[in-house]
């Protein structure tokens, strides 16, 4: 009975160096969300994969960051060129969504970015 | 475009008292889910309690209430018998349900508060 799972837990890299970060959702998971919390904000939402569906990207916040779901699992969200200002924790969650009921969503324990 | 607000960045309470943390939020939609999520410092997000927008009884949950306010868009969340391990950024969450019955997808969050709970 695995929870959301994302890798690495922790990641320093240098400014300009691009970066992949990994979310494992829940089995039989459809849907998949990316967000983004930096300090002292609340949590910024980024990506959603739905299914097969198109993916909603409409909160990313510049060309540079990208995600992809392969085969509607494992998901991995890539920083291009990374800013300091892209230093955040990021959080994966997945949710049923195969009924209005079962629309929560769980999420992983994130993963710290410090872009120095 | 919705908003959510949480007016109180911090709060603590004493061991077994109870203790309220307010949230408001700004739509126009009829039909949405409001949520509370608890991030202890290990960084996890827990779901602590959901409403649905179109019940008027508020939902417990253990020692967890809300007083879910529709009219006035307000969210507020009540621990009871506040234990240490309840000590951890709270936050309020909004999703909206589009007309066919389906999410938008996305939460949106309130910056949150912090709640300490002291021995």
């Amino acid at each position: 009975g695995a929870g959301v799972s994302q890798s690495p837990s922790n990641k320093v890299t240098e400014k300009g160096k691009d970066v992949e970060l990994r979310c494992d959702p829940i089995s039989g998971h459809t849907a998949l969300y990316w967000y983004r919390q930096s300090l002292g904000q609340g949590l910024e939402f980024l990506i959603y994969f739905q299914g097969n569906s198109a993916p909603d990207k409409s909160g990313l916040p510049s060309d540079r960051f990208s995600a992809e779901r392969t085969g509607g699992s494992v998901s991995t969200l890539t920083i291009q060129r990374t800013q300091q200002e892209d230093s955040a924790v990021y959080l994966c969650a997945s949710s049923l969504r195969k009924a209005t009921l079962q629309e929560t969503q769980y999420f992983g324990p994130g993963t710290r970015l410090l872009v120095l | 475009a919705q908003t959510v607000t949480q007016s109180q960045p911090e709060m603590s309470v004493q061991e077994a008292e109870t203790v309220t943390l307010s949230c408001t939020y700004d739509t126009s939609e009829n039909n949405y889910y409001l949520f509370w999520y608890k991030q202890p410092p290990s960084r996890q997000m827990i779901l602590v309690i959901r409403q649905e927008a179109y019940k008027q009884q508020n939902a417990t949950e253990n020692r967890f209430s809300v007083n879910f306010q529709k009219a006035a868009k307000s969210f507020s969340l009540k621990i009871s018998d506040s234990q240490l391990g309840d000590t951890a950024m709270y936050f309020c969450a909004f999703m909206k349900l589009l007309n066919y019955g389906g999410s938008q997808g996305n939460l949106i969050f309130g910056k949150g508060t912090k709640l300490s709970v002291k021995p």
